[in-house]
């Protein structure tokens, strides 16, 4: 099993650009979700998913699309960049929320000029 | 106030020592994750936990409900155990986690 996956591992983007994050997972897992992780602060939740077809909102997401259209896939659309998405991205998946072991993929650093 | 506070924030020790990171929080939860962050960013789920104990090699965490807190032990340090540990919540009213900050620990030789 290749875990979870994401891609770009880094990204430069100007103010105002679009991008999709990718996040894939070969564990037929139902749980997705996105967080950012900003210096001083806790991982805080963008948006998750618990199944194909089902997305709902975190704590931040102003700002960031999801889609779900597969159990694999997760992609994270930014609209319109800006400096204050500076930050890094991790996708995570689980069976449920409830479960012990929640895997996270490797992360993306996204910078804003 | 956050509701997941670490302590401490940052944690320097020789080799050998025994460590102890503690995580205090503010709501009703389901359980509790404590994950291990490496240098390079790659972040390890270590324990969940909902009462009592749990030992995995030289990690052990415990957990009491009733005083909103939760400790992780390292036994005999090791400089590989140099990484950021993270305590999370599992809200028991929003199913969702909630995050503290962290404790950086660096373990020297």
């Amino acid at each position: 099993n290749a875990g979870v996956t994401q891609t770009p591992k880094f990204q430069v983007l100007k103010t105002g650009q679009s991008m999709t994050l990718q996040c894939a997972q070969d564990m037929n897992h139902e749980y997705m979700s996105w967080y950012r992780q900003d210096p001083g602060m806790g991982l805080r939740l963008i948006h998750y998913s618990v199944g194909a077809g089902i997305t709902d909102q975190g704590e931040v997401p102003n700002g960031y699309n999801v889609s779900r259209s597969t159990t694999e896939d997760f992609p994270l659309r930014l609209l319109s960049a800006a400096p204050s998405q500076t930050s890094v991205y991790f996708c995570a998946s689980s069976f449920d929320i409830l479960q012990e072991t929640q895997y996270f993929g490797p992360g993306t650093r996204l910078l804003v000029l | 106030k956050n509701e997941v506070e670490q302590s401490p924030q940052n944690l320097t020790a020789q080799e050998g020592e025994f460590i102890t990171i503690n995580c205090s929080y503010s709501v009703g939860i389901s359980a509790l994750h404590w994950l291990q962050q490496h240098p390079g960013g790659g972040i390890v789920s270590l324990f969940m936990l909902s009462s009592g104990k749990k030992k995995h090699g030289r990690l052990i965490a415990t957990i009491n409900i009733q005083e909103k807190h939760s400790s992780l032990h390292i036994t005999a340090s090791h400089p590989r155990d140099s990484a950021v540990y993270i305590c999370a919540v599992l809200s028991y009213n929003t199913d969702k986690l909630i995050f503290g900050t962290g404790t950086r620990l660096q373990v020297f030789p």
